[in-house]
C-alpha cells in the first residue's frame, strides 16, 4: 500500500495570516500522462469530508481560490493565503494512483 | 447529487453488516463514476473500503477484501456495501462516495454523504 504522510498534525492559525500543509507519499503518485494523482480534502467539525483540491493543484468545483495545491512525485502541498475561520477542521490527502486508496493520517487546523 | 447512507446503526458481532447508499438528483448509471464506500474509526482518519462501477465492476481494499461485498441496484440508484463477522474493530463512521473517474484519471470524490454510525457490540 502507498502510505501517506501529513504534516504537521495539528496547526494553529490566526486568522488572515498563511497555513500551508505538507504531504508525502511512499511511491510516486506522478503518472505516466503527466498527472500527479492525489487530491485534498477538508473534513469540517461533525461533518462529512468535503473535496477540496484533485490531481494535486486544481480546485474543485466552490473551492475558494484562497486554496491551493502544488507538488509532484512524492511531495505536495495545501496553501491557504489567508485563513478564515470556516477554514477550521481536519484535512487529508489522499492517493489515487493505486488501489486500496490510501489517506494521510489528517492534520488539524485551529484557529488561534 | 446527493448520497445517503441507510442500515442498522447495531450490529452484533460475528454478524453481517449491511448499508445501503441511495443516489438522489443523478443516475447511478452516469458514466465516469464508480461509487465508494469509505470508513472512519471514531476519533481516526479515513479507511477505503471499495467502490463499485454500474457495470458491476468493483475494487476493494486488500485488508477487508475476505469479508466485504460491495453491489448495485441500477433500478433503484442504490448501491450497497456488506461487511461480514464483524467485530467491534468495525465499529466506525461509514460513508459513501461518488468518484470521478474518466479516461482512467481520477477527478475526486465530490459528493460524499453525511456518514451513517455503524456500532458492533452484543
Amino acid at each position: 500500500d502507498i502510505v501517506m504522510t501529513q504534516s504537521p498534525l495539528s496547526l494553529p492559525v490566526t486568522p488572515g495570516e498563511p497555513a500551508s500543509i505538507s504531504c508525502r507519499s511512499s511511491q510516486s503518485l506522478l503518472h505516466s500522462n503527466g498527472n500527479n494523482y492525489l487530491d485534498w480534502y477538508l473534513q469540517k467539525p461533525g461533518q462529512s469530508p468535503q473535496f477540496l483540491i484533485y490531481l494535486g493543484s486544481h480546485r474543485a468545483l466552490g473551492v475558494p481560490d484562497r486554496f491551493s495545491g502544488s507538488g509532484s512525485g512524492t511531495d505536495f502541498t495545501l496553501k491557504i493565503s489567508r485563513v478564515e475561520a470556516e477554514d477550521v477542521g481536519i484535512y487529508y490527502c489522499m492517493q489515487a494512483l493505486q488501489t486500496p486508496i490510501t489517506f494521510g493520517q489528517g492534520t488539524r487546523l485551529e484557529i488561534k | 447529487v446527493q448520497l445517503q447512507e441507510s442500515g442498522p446503526g447495531l450490529v452484533k458481532p460475528s454478524q453481517t453488516l449491511s448499508l445501503i447508499c441511495s443516489v438522489s438528483g443523478g443516475s447511478i448509471t452516469s458514466s465516469g463514476y464508480y461509487w465508494s464506500w469509505i470508513r472512519q474509526h471514531p476519533g481516526k482518519g479515513l479507511e477505503w473500503i471499495g467502490n463499485i462501477y454500474y457495470t458491476g465492476r468493483t475494487s476493494y481494499n486488500p485488508s477487508l477484501k475476505s469479508r466485504v461485498s460491495i453491489s448495485v441496484d441500477t433500478a433503484k440508484d442504490q448501491f450497497s456495501l456488506k461487511l461480514s463477522s464483524v467485530t467491534a474493530a468495525d465499529t466506525a463512521v461509514y460513508y459513501c462516495a461518488r468518484d470521478r473517474t474518466l479516461g482512467d484519471i481520477p477527478y475526486g470524490m465530490d459528493v460524499w454523504g453525511q456518514g451513517t454510525t455503524v456500532t458492533v457490540s452484543s
